[in-house]
Formats: structure tokens, sequence, C-alpha cells
């Protein structure tokens, strides 16, 4: 069973449209999170939720969007999608404080 | 600002070596040390963590040594295996903050 589970894992799309990234953690956890992780393997947090509450918020530009339905699952939104968005998007959970148990990750490629 | 700071970017060690990742921080407010290990393809997972009341935690061949007065880590794999060949993330949090920050990555490499 994959605990934290993202979809799609691969996304191709142009410039300017916009798309949706899911997940969902059966791990029970009330804690889930959005990271970004660069060309350089540079992981950086963008969004954390806490029960269905955002707790953090990183300087994150406002075309991106996430959305919790319940605490099972974080889905990200991104709008008017830019080259400098291509990267792999990694959704992870936690009970509470850390650790964190990762997705495999949503590589987006914007052309 | 980068919070935590790893060396080396890349490391090229022969089975059988010893291979050692250092990380620095510099939020006194830390108190949760992880270390985390990534496959290409896969996301991060959890490998060994340390928080700063012990200065040292093993768990089979791999072992986090910390030095809360110097604010640096470091992860040591004995015996290094072709198998460990991935990414290795030092990690901080606390202060009451969920937040996870990451260092930059380092390349192992294990050559057979």
């Amino acid at each position: 069973d994959t605990a934290v589970s993202q979809t799609p894992k691969y996304l191709v799309t142009q410039m300017g449209n916009d798309k949706s990234i899911k997940c969902e953690q059966n791990l029970g956890h009330d804690t889930m999170y959005w990271y970004k992780q660069d060309s350089k393997k540079f992981l950086k947090i963008m969004f954390s939720y806490n029960n269905k509450e955002l707790i953090i918020n990183e300087t994150v530009p406002n075309r991106f969007s996430p959305k919790s339905p319940d605490k099972a699952h974080l889905n990200l939104h991104i709008n008017s999608l830019e080259l400098g968005d291509s990267a792999v998007y990694f959704c992870a959970s936690s009970q509470g404080p850390p650790p964190l148990h990762f997705g495999n990750g949503t590589r987006l490629t914007v052309t | 600002q980068q919070q935590v700071k790893q060396s080396p970017q890349s490391l090229i060690v022969q089975k059988g070596g010893i291979s050692i990742i250092n990380c620095a921080y510099e939020n006194t407010a830390f108190d949760y040390f992880p270390w985390y290990q990534q496959f290409p393809g896969k996301g991060p997972a959890l490998l060994i963590a340390i928080r700063p009341d012990v200065s040292e935690k093993k768990e089979g061949r791999f072992t986090i040594s910390f030095n809360k007065s110097a604010k640096q880590f470091s992860l040591h794999i004995m015996d290094s295996q072709p198998g460990d060949s991935a990414t290795y993330f030092c990690a901080a949090s606390g202060g009451g903050s969920e937040k996870l920050v990451f260092g930059k990555g380092t390349k192992l490499t294990v050559n057979p």
C-alpha cells in the first residue's frame, strides 16, 4: 500500500495553462505539505496544512493555490504556468512535527 | 538565507569505504535533525534522525554525529555499498515550527 500517493507522476503542458496535482495519504497523519525540488535537487517547502487549515505559506506566487478537502488530501492547483515552474513537486505528510513521509513526486515540465 | 549548509556537493567512494557528509545549521531553535535518502525517480525517505540531547546515533551502517556547540552534524556510512548510491539530504526543524529545512544535497556514488 502506497502511504503518500501523487497523481500524475508526469505532467507536460504549455505555458499559460492551468494544471492540478493531487495528493492522498493513508497514514492517518494530520499535517500535509507541498515541497518543490528544482533542477539542482534543492528541496523547498511551499505550503503546509494541518487538519485542512493552512499553517505554512512560504513566498510562493499566488498562481499556486493549495486545497485540502479533508486531512487525507492536499491538492495543488497552478494557474498560468510559466517555464520556471518546471520542477518536481513532492507531497509529504506527518503526524504533527517531522518526520515527513514523502510521495514519489510529480515531474512538471512546462514548454 | 540558507539555514542548513551541506557539504560536499558530490562524493565518490569505493565499495567498503566510509562516506562522510557534513551539515551546519544556524538556527539554535532547531531540535530535530534528520537525514533523508533519495533515489532517482523517488521521493526522499527518512534514513536516520537525531535530537540534540545525544551526540551520536547509530542504526546499522549509518551513524549521525552531532556537535551542538559547533552547530554541526554529520552522516557516516560505514562499509559503503553500491546500493547506497543516492542523493542524501540533511535537514532541520524545531522552535515550534513544523517546517523542515533541507540542505542542498550530496550525490553519493559508491564504486564497486
